[in-house]
């Protein structure tokens, strides 16, 4: 069965250093999204992707977020300059076109803890 | 705008005993309905969703819920718990004008005792 991989797995970084997290969509989806996850709190939405560009975004998104499809396959988030406020589970989540109710598939998230 | 709200934040069952997790939700427009779960350490798994094709929804693992649009109420349920569905549930909204984002509730976590 196809599924949303991510890479990598945990990543510890200083404050201040830029991160790049990576997501292998499955093949045939459209539609990519970032969300992020603090440690006891809800998950939250970042931004949605489609067609090479951001559909929509949150608040969280700020400036020092990207996103990006650099070779067709990995769709990427990047933090430019992290803060200690930015540790959290990052799940990234893809869906086929269509209906509102097609379901989004989650990777398994990559662990991000800013020292 | 739309919203979920988990109405408990932690529900303890015995083994073999029912299984009722509440959501509630608020949405302008006809919504998708979904709930999640998340094993310890593990990532986010889709056990059911509403499509408006019928309001009693089941799902996997014997787990089902009913969308009552009059009560706003999506609650998720199970005739008999078994120990492995100790986990974080998460009620969640979809609407289209939101580019199809993903609104969670906050998540009630499911203690199975023996």
């Amino acid at each position: 069965e196809p599924e949303v991989t991510q890479t990598p797995s945990h990543q510890v970084t200083q404050m201040g250093q830029e991160v790049i997290l990576r997501c292998v969509p499955i093949s045939n989806h459209l539609y990519f999204y970032w969300y992020r996850q603090i440690l006891g709190q809800k998950v939250e939405f970042l931004v949605s992707f489609y067609n090479n560009e951001i559909s929509e975004k949150s608040e969280i998104f700020d400036d020092q977020f990207s996103v990006e499809r650099p070779d067709g396959s990995n769709f990427t988030l990047k933090i430019r300059s992290t803060k200690l406020e930015d540790s959290a589970m990052y799940f990234c989540a893809t869906r086929t076109s269509g209906r509102a109710y097609n379901e989004q598939f989650f990777g398994p998230g990559t662990r991000l803890t800013v020292l | 705008a739309q919203s979920v709200t988990q109405l408990d934040s932690h529900v303890s069952v015995s083994e073999g005993t029912p299984v009722l997790l509440r959501c509630n939700y608020s949405s302008s427009y006809s919504p998708s309905l979904f709930w999640y779960v998340q094993h310890p350490n593990k990532g986010l798994q889709l056990l059911l969703k509403y499509t408006s094709a019928a309001t009693l929804v089941k799902g996997i693992n014997g787990f089902e819920a009913e969308f009552k649009k009059s009560e706003t109420s999506f609650h998720l349920t199970k005739p008999s718990a078994h120990m492995s569905d100790a986990a974080e549930y998460f009620c969640v909204v979809s609407v289209w004008n939101s580019g199809y984002a993903l609104n969670f509730g906050k998540g009630t976590s499911l203690l199975v005792t023996p």
